[in-house]
């Protein structure tokens, strides 16, 4: 099962917005609003950051925001700040058997 | 607080078997559905398995299809992942998360608590 399409690598400055994209198909983001996205610090469990698609859990700062245009889904930081420094992660619900498909990751560097 | 604690890992010759466990605390078990996910040494994330609310309905990735198993206790608030037939390829770290739709039967695919993780390695 092919995992979802993410870059490597995004950086920016503090204070700056940074976009990281996740591409699918019609089968998995582009069909269905269950798109979510993880922050991870080195060695600690993920954290959900948002969920279908644009909704913030609980405790979120609002400088994270997601949206979705056909088979790609962004989530946008906005006032980067350092603690923003972490690997994300997007995850979409796929129709296949394998229900839950990861994005390949991305590296957010703070400048 | 809401918590979810992983214990079970270790190391396993291949084509051993180890049995994982999820303890919850802080929230009402029995109504949400519970995820595996893991993330194999430098690796990203990958979907394991989700169990309904009442451990009714199972639904795993095909990499673990026929050689793990996912089982839950709501009287213990414990959830279980029993590994079988395990590889090489089947090394990370196991971690147990919570959906967060609480309505029975639906989800949003998505994990909104997570455990610390428990680390499972496969060699001889």
């Amino acid at each position: 099962q092919s995992a979802l399409t993410q870059p490597a690598s995004v950086s920016g400055s503090p204070g700056q917005s940074i976009t990281i994209s996740c591409t699918g198909t019609s089968s998995d983001v582009g069909g269905y609003r269950f798109v979510s996205w993880y922050q991870q610090h080195p060695g600690k469990a993920p954290r959900l950051m948002i969920y279908k698609v644009s909704d913030r859990p609980s405790g979120v700062s609002n400088r994270f925001s997601g949206s979705k245009s056909g088979n790609t889904a962004s989530l946008t930081i906005s006032g980067l700040q350092a603690e923003d420094e972490a690997d994300y992660y997007c995850s979409s619900y796929r129709l296949t058997s394998t229900l839950v498909v990861f994005g390949t990751g991305t590296k957010l560097t703070v400048l | 607080q809401v918590q979810l604690v992983e214990s079970g890992g270790g190391v396993v010759q291949p084509w051993g078997s180890l049995r994982l466990s999820c303890a919850a605390s802080g929230f009402t078990f029995s109504s949400y559905g519970m995820h595996w996910v893991r993330q194999a040494p430098g690796k990203g994330l990958e979907w394991v398995a989700l169990m309904s609310y009442d451990g009714m309905n199972i639904y795993y990735a095909d990499s673990v299809k026929g050689r793990f198993t996912v089982s839950r206790d709501n009287y213990q608030n414990t959830m279980y992942l029993q590994l079988s037939s395990l590889r090489a390829e089947d090394t990370a770290v196991y971690y147990c998360a919570r959906d967060p739709e609480p309505r029975p039967d639906y989800y949003y695919y998505a994990m909104d608590v997570w455990g610390q993780g428990t680390t499972v390695t496969v060699s001889s």
